[in-house]
């Protein structure tokens, strides 16, 4: 078992949807990273969250401590929000980051 | 403004040839360093993590090393690409001993097909 997990693994959605991207995690942590990855390859820091809710533009992640589970949503999703986002977590025992395998998500016009 | 760059963009090598993939930080110092591989349709492993020029700690045995010459300069290397050695490598550095180092910033990648 990986010690992070996310799901789903694949998502389709029709534009406008609200989209949800959930990951689980099995260490303790420090902090918690949401990125996202484009089609070419690039990766860009989303989120970084140690507790609560953040949220930037249609972007929200929440995280709870105690049940070791955040969630990454997508307001009124748009084609251009289509890439893979990766869970991260950063284990209170180290400084390197674990990464979970990622959601691929295609939203349709 | 802090900027990663990582060269080559794509390399096609192959097996049993050499390798070098360059990372390069601007506008930061002392920052750590990463070296990460995914393979396709897998998550991103850590290779490879630097504190400072020639330190350089191992996460997975494997016939790659890095090396850091100077202090934002980060090498990925091998003597014998093997097949499996295929995917998308990236670096990634972040500042030490500041309230952001836990955030990291990933270069644009290198996509490696070992053949």
């Amino acid at each position: 078992k990986n010690e992070v997990e996310q799901s789903p693994q694949n998502l389709t959605a029709q534009e406008g949807e609200f989209i949800t991207i959930n990951c689980s995690y099995s260490v303790g942590i420090s902090a918690l990273h949401w990125l996202q990855q484009h089609p070419g390859g690039g990766i860009v820091s989303l989120f970084m969250l140690s507790s609560g809710k953040k949220k930037h533009g249609r972007l929200i992640a929440t995280i709870n401590i105690q049940e070791k589970h955040s969630s990454l949503h997508i307001t009124a999703s748009h084609p251009r929000d289509s890439a893979v986002y990766i869970c991260a977590v950063r284990e209170t025992s180290g400084s390197r980051l674990t990464f979970g395998e990622g959601t691929q998500l295609t939203v349709n016009p | 403004s802090q900027t990663i760059h990582q060269w080559p963009a794509t390399l096609v090598q192959p097996v049993g040839s050499p390798l070098s993939l360059e990372c390069t930080v601007e506008g930061t110092s002392n920052p750590n360093l990463y070296w990460y591989r995914q393979a396709a349709g897998r998550g991103l492993q850590l290779l490879f993590y630097s504190v400072g020029i020639g330190q350089i700690s191992s996460e997975v045995p494997q016939n790659l090393s890095a090396s850091r010459p100077q202090d934002r300069q980060f090498i990925l290397s091998s003597k014998k690409l093997l097949l499996s050695d295929s995917g998308f490598y990236l670096c990634a550095w972040n500042p030490r001993d500041t309230p952001s180092s836990y955030e990291q910033y990933f270069g644009p990648g290198t996509r490696l097909t070992v053949t």
